[in-house]
């Protein structure tokens, strides 16, 4: 099974500050990277899906780049809303498996 | 309005079994994958299993293999998980999830979730 890590495992940041996450996989799995977005006692939200690409209705403030082993999520500018746990996923390969999570808090 | 909904969580003693269901609404359900991922109380998420449109293809993790039972019936737009032989770590709030496949890469995601229902193993 492909492992993947993420880090900071927790931040704090304020409004309007650029956050940025990292998502590292134990193999290559080219662009099949997914980013979600989960707030206390909600379902995950679909943010970023192949390492780029953003889903219809989110903000344009994510962002999300990279390939191969190494990933980011970006938030350019952080709003209230945006508070809560983010996970990475690779789909390459079957388990699909999820990051550990990053939370983001207010500082 | 396009959702998934689940049911059938609840408290049940080790050894015991429960069936989960997931039913669809908003979108053509048969069309799609579909998928189980849970989240033990505090964790993160876990994939648990995963069926193709017409049921052909399906995947478990290996730590529910041979005791969970993923199956749907595209007519009443429902997904289900047999759960079988529960443990106390099989505790955790199930997620079903529409999983979207790329039509020439093999891009896949999970974009649509419900809400979840909460299954506890406990004596």
């Amino acid at each position: 099974d492909i492992q993947m890590t993420q880090s900071p495992s927790s931040l704090s940041a304020s409004v309007g500050d650029r956050v940025t996450i990292t998502c590292r996989a134990s193999q290559s799995i080219s662009s099949y990277l997914n980013w979600y977005q989960q707030k206390p006692g909600k379902a995950p939200k679909l943010l970023i899906y192949a390492a780029s690409s953003l889903q219809s209705g989110v903000p344009s403030r994510f962002s999300g780049s990279g390939s191969g082993t190494d990933f980011t999520l970006t938030i350019s500018s952080l709003q209230p809303e945006d508070f809560a746990t983010y996970y990475c996923q690779q789909s390459y390969s079957t388990p699909v498996t999820f990051g550990p999570g990053t939370k983001v808090d207010i500082k | 309005e396009v959702q998934l909904v689940e049911s059938g969580g609840g408290l049940v003693k080790p050894g015991g079994s429960l069936r989960l269901s997931c039913a669809a609404s908003g979108f053509t359900f048969s069309s799609y994958s579909m998928n189980w991922v849970r989240q033990a109380p505090g964790k993160g998420l876990e994939w648990v299993s995963s069926i193709s449109s017409s049921s052909s293809y399906i995947y478990y993790a290996d730590s529910v293999k041979g005791r969970f039972t993923i199956s749907r019936d595209n007519a009443k737009n429902s997904l289900y998980l047999q759960m079988n032989s529960l443990r106390a770590e099989d505790t955790a709030v199930y997620y079903c999830a529409r999983e979207v496949r790329g039509s020439v890469t093999a891009i896949r995601y999970f974009d649509l979730w419900g809400r979840g229902t909460l299954v506890t193993v406990s004596s």
